[in-house]
């Protein structure tokens, strides 16, 4: 079965360091793999996704991820952190057996001032 | 474009009652999720439709969790009866076809609290 590990509960990190948010994945077959984010009281928006191709892909607000097959991760990266990126991250893989979008159990990324 | 519509944003209920949680899908899309969220278990996909017919419903937990989609625009998921284990965030998403890995557009929730 598919899966993604987020070992992480929680990252900490001041404003204006780089952040990295860890994501290994489990599949059978290539994988396809997302990351999403969520805001208070808010539903989860998507940021990128890998489907193939280039290893390092770009997303929203500044966000990139890096997939890398032979250690199974898609840590998710931003070079300088802001405080309002302060929220949950939600890494996420298809099951392409089913179709499904299947969640991590999310890391909150907290930036201080 | 609007997003993904859900009401209410917030439900309080007492237990045994019925609640309806309804969603709006984003126009054009034809696929649409429900999920719950909670502290415990995290994002659970209750069910998810396409083209308006169940695909698959594995993840309603109890005969008591039902979900319709009566036409393209809109979707609800009913408890009958409600329990306190029920409360949870409620959220529904759309996106294009499923196989084509279009991202999910997500609702901002229904907070459910059954007392």
């Amino acid at each position: 079965a598919q899966s993604v590990a987020q070992p992480e509960d929680q990252v900490n990190v001041a404003e204006g360091n780089p952040l990295t948010v860890k994501c290994t994945y489990s599949v059978s077959g290539n994988p396809y793999l997302f990351w999403y984010v969520q805001y208070p009281n808010r539903g989860l928006q998507f940021l990128l996704k890998y489907i193939t191709g280039d290893n390092l892909v770009k997303g929203s607000y500044g966000f990139e991820a890096e997939f890398n097959k032979s250690q199974t991760s898609f840590h998710l990266k931003k070079p300088s952190a802001l405080v309002s990126d302060s929220a949950l991250y939600f890494c996420a893989v298809r099951d392409l057996n089913t179709d499904k979008l299947i969640f991590g159990t999310g890391t909150r990324l907290q930036v201080f001032p | 474009d609007a997003g993904v519509i859900q009401s209410p944003r917030h439900e309080v209920t007492e237990m045994g009652q019925e609640v309806t949680l309804r969603c709006k899908p984003i126009s054009g899309h034809n696929s649409l999720f429900w999920y719950r969220q909670t502290m415990m278990r995290g994002l659970e996909l209750l069910i998810y439709f396409n083209n308006n017919v169940p695909i698959d419903d594995s993840g309603m937990p109890e005969d008591r969790f039902s979900a319709k989609m009566p036409n393209a625009s809109f979707s609800t998921l009913k408890i009958q009866p409600s329990e306190p284990r029920d409360s949870a965030v409620y959220f529904c998403a759309s996106s294009t076809q499923g196989r084509d890995n279009s991202p999910l557009h997500f609702g901002n929730g229904t907070r459910l609290t059954v007392t």
